[in-house]
C-alpha cells in the first residue's frame, strides 16, 4: 500500500539554525500539507501545496518557512532560522484531487512525522 | 466558540464498554467531517469518515447532525487496542481542504 514518507524521523538543531524538513507524497497525489503539532497540543496547519505553488497558509507560516517541490517527488518545508517554539512534531500529509465525491476522497493521507528539537 | 472542540477527556472505561465521543464544529458551511485516531507520538490516521445519513464500520458508528453542528463517535464492545486520542476533524471551506483539528480526547481501556 503506498505512504508518505518522511526524514529524517528525528531533528536536532541549534536555535538559529535552518533545518529542511523532507517527505515523499504518494505518487498519484496532487495536494500536498505541512502541519505541525506541540508535544500535548493540536494539530495545526501550516501550509497547503498544488500546482507547484502554496494554496494556502495558516498565520504560523510565516517568512522565516518555506516550501519547495523540487524535483516532482519529494516535499519540503524549510525554516530558516528556528526558534525554540518551533520545537514540535511536523507532518506531511498529500491528498489526490478528486471532483466530488464523498467524503473519503478528501482523505489526507499522513507519514509519520519529523520530531524537531531546537535547543 | 473554538472552530471544533472536543470532550476534554481523558476517558478511563473497561474494556467491553460503548464509549461515545462528542464534537461541535463552528462553521456551518463545513463539508467534511473525520474521525482520526492518534496514538501516542505518532501521526494521525484516519478512523471514519462521517457521512451526512451516518455510517457505521465494524463497532464504530459515526453520526453528524448539521442542525446543531455536531458529530459523535460510538465505539461498542472496546478492546485494549481502542487505547488512543480520538481527533474531531472538520475540513475548512473556501479551501483546499485544509483540515481544522479539535484538541482530541484521550481514551483508555483498562482490562
Amino acid at each position: 500500500e503506498p505512504e508518505v514518507t518522511q526524514t529524517p524521523s528525528h531533528q536536532v538543531t541549534q536555535m538559529g539554525q535552518e533545518v529542511i524538513l523532507r517527505c515523499v507524497p504518494i505518487s498519484n497525489h496532487l495536494y500536498f500539507y505541512w502541519y505541525r503539532q506541540i508535544l500535548g497540543q493540536k494539530v495545526e496547519f501550516l501550509v497547503s501545496f498544488y500546482n507547484n505553488e502554496i494554496s494556502e497558509k495558516s498565520e504560523i507560516f510565516d517568512d522565516q518557512f518555506s516550501v519547495e517541490r523540487p524535483d516532482g517527488s519529494n516535499f519540503t518545508l524549510k525554516i530558516r532560522s528556528t526558534k525554540l517554539e518551533d520545537s514540535a512534531m511536523y507532518f506531511c500529509a498529500s491528498r489526490v484531487r478528486l471532483a466530488g465525491g464523498p467524503p473519503t476522497y478528501n482523505e489526507q493521507f499522513f507519514g509519520p512525522g519529523t520530531r524537531l528539537t531546537v535547543l | 466558540r473554538k472552530e471544533v472542540e472536543q470532550d476534554p477527556g481523558p476517558f478511563n472505561v473497561p474494556e467491553g464498554a460503548t464509549v461515545a465521543f462528542n464534537c461541535t464544529y463552528s462553521n456551518s458551511a463545513s463539508q467534511s467531517f473525520f474521525w482520526y485516531r492518534q496514538d501516542c507520538r505518532k501521526e494521525p490516521k484516519l478512523l471514519m469518515s462521517v457521512y451526512s445519513s451516518g455510517n457505521e464500520d465494524g463497532r464504530f458508528t459515526a453520526q453528524l447532525n448539521r442542525a446543531s453542528q455536531y458529530i459523535s463517535l460510538l465505539i461498542r464492545d472496546s478492546k485494549l487496542s481502542d487505547s488512543a486520542t480520538y481527533l474531531c476533524v472538520v475540513n475548512k471551506m473556501d479551501s483546499n481542504y485544509q483540515l481544522i483539528w479539535g484538541a482530541g480526547t484521550k481514551l483508555i481501556i483498562k482490562p
